[in-house]
């Protein structure tokens, strides 16, 4: 079965430290992509950075990358320098496969807190 | 730079009620999607479309939910009697092609069912 797992539901991180948020995921296709959203307390939802699972390159936008480690099915997303801004819910997704109609496969999320 | 737009962002309503979620997608995106979070659960699939028809559905988009792209704008969800559990926060989304790598999302209607 298809699964995203997000095992930190909350974490506290002092301002401008590094944080990296875990995801795993399981799937027995071998064509896959992986997003990273943040949410707001406000909402909405903001597409981060994404990496497919033929991608060779670790993704990078700005502060955040997506750690991606193939055979471990993980995809952790690292914040460089956090900021009190960064403080929100984040969310990993993966599709399957990814040519396919846009159905995204939630985790649970994980609720990021920047302290000053 | 380009949004999705949603309307109302807080609708409160009585169960039995029937509910017109809207939606006005990037202009020019050709996929459109409903997602649902229920508070404090994760985010789940709904439904996509495309050329004017349902492409994919899922479990929960039952009889008592349709989508409409009434105007070739707006992309609307249609909640025909709501149930309690349909209190939600209820994300519209939209994709150049099915093939893209972005999924960009509206702000979210939430949903309050009394």
């Amino acid at each position: 079965a298809q699964k995203i797992t997000q095992t930190q539901p909350g974490m506290f991180v002092q301002e401008k430290e590094a944080v990296t948020l875990d995801c795993t995921y399981d799937t027995s296709d071998q064509s896959y992509g992986l997003f990273w959203y943040k949410q707001p307390s406000s909402g909405e939802m903001i597409f981060l950075i994404y990496q497919g699972s033929y991608d060779e390159q670790n993704a990078t936008e700005g502060r955040y990358s997506l750690n991606f480690q193939k055979a471990r099915k993980s995809a952790n997303l690292v914040i460089s320098a956090s900021q009190l801004g960064d403080s929100a819910m984040y969310f990993c997704a993966m599709r399957v496969p990814p040519d396919s109609n846009y159905q995204l496969i939630w985790g649970a999320g994980t609720k990021l807190i920047i302290k000053p | 730079e380009p949004e999705v737009t949603q309307t109302p962002s807080h609708q409160v309503t009585q169960m039995g009620q029937e509910v017109i979620l809207r939606c006005v997608p990037i202009s020019n995106h050709l996929y459109f999607y409903w997602y649902r979070q229920i508070l404090g659960q994760k985010v789940e699939f709904l439904v996509s479309f495309y050329n004017n028809e349902i492409s994919e559905k899922s479990e929960i988009f039952d009889d008592q939910f349709s989508v409409e792209r009434p105007d070739g704008s707006n992309f609307t969800l249609k909640i025909r009697s709501t149930k309690l559990e349909d209190s939600a926060m209820y994300f519209c989304a939209s994709s150049l092609d099915s093939g893209a790598n972005v999924l960009t999302f509206g702000a979210g209607s939430r949903l309050t069912v009394l």
